[in-house]
């Protein structure tokens, strides 16, 4: 069965700090990782990687995937409060169909 | 402007009642999914579709239905809604790069 395991699952930190976001996973025929930030309705796409060691920047996000050890960071610096959502992670699998399986996500808050 | 439209945001609604919530996307995806989400909870695929006549049941087991007669149109219907189904039904489709476009969202509620 295919698992996402999301790290940590709640997050409190100050305005200006900056935060790692881990997701790691379990799958078969392994397609892409995506990150998905959720406010109050629809997940909105981040990132989606399927490379290993390629960094992909958008503004003070980045994110990076270790096909490997299995594992995705999504890093948030200079965090704002507009930065507090649920940061989904969800992995991409099948061969010849294909399934996101999503992990419980990170809540992050960010207090001025 | 290319996307994906779900329709009611919100409905609340009586026990036993008929339902179809609405998921239409004018990107031209095959690929289209339902999924539910609880509170709190991390999303479950309930259904999906490759394509005009296939659907196929997702991981969570639900009591709802879909339908695909058309590329762009994968409603949902629950025959008999009860309390059990409030959530909130989230609809997905992609193409050929996989990544996922998802609708707004319905919150259902079933009093």
């Amino acid at each position: 069965e295919d698992k996402v395991v999301q790290s940590p699952l709640s997050l409190v930190v100050h305005e200006g700090d900056t935060v790692t976001l881990n997701c790691s996973y379990e799958v078969t025929n392994f397609r892409s990782l995506l990150w998905y930030k959720q406010e109050k309705k629809a997940p909105t796409f981040l990132f989606m990687l399927t490379s290993s060691g390629i960094e992909k920047k958008s503004g003070r996000l980045s994110s990076i995937l270790d096909k490997k050890e299995l594992f995705s960071i999504l890093n948030i610096t200079a965090t704002q409060t507009g930065d507090s959502a649920i940061y989904l992670c969800a992995v991409g699998s099948g061969a010849g169909s294909y399934q996101l399986t999503f992990g419980k996500g990170t809540k992050l808050s960010v207090i001025p | 402007e290319a996307d994906i439209y779900q329709t009611p945001r919100y409905l609340v609604i009586g026990t036993g009642k008929k339902i179809t919530l609405e998921c239409s996307q004018t990107m031209g995806h095959d690929k289209m999914y339902w999924y539910q989400q609880d509170p709190g909870m991390e999303l479950h695929l309930i259904h999906y579709s490759y394509g005009v006549n296939s659907t196929e049941k997702g991981d969570l087991s639900s009591e709802s239905t879909v339908s695909r007669i058309r590329t762009e149109h994968f409603p949902l219907t629950l025959e008999s809604a009860r309390p059990s189904h409030t959530s909130q039904y989230l609809c997905a489709s992609t193409g050929d790069n996989y990544g996922y476009t998802f609708g707004s969202g319905t919150r259902l509620t079933v009093v």
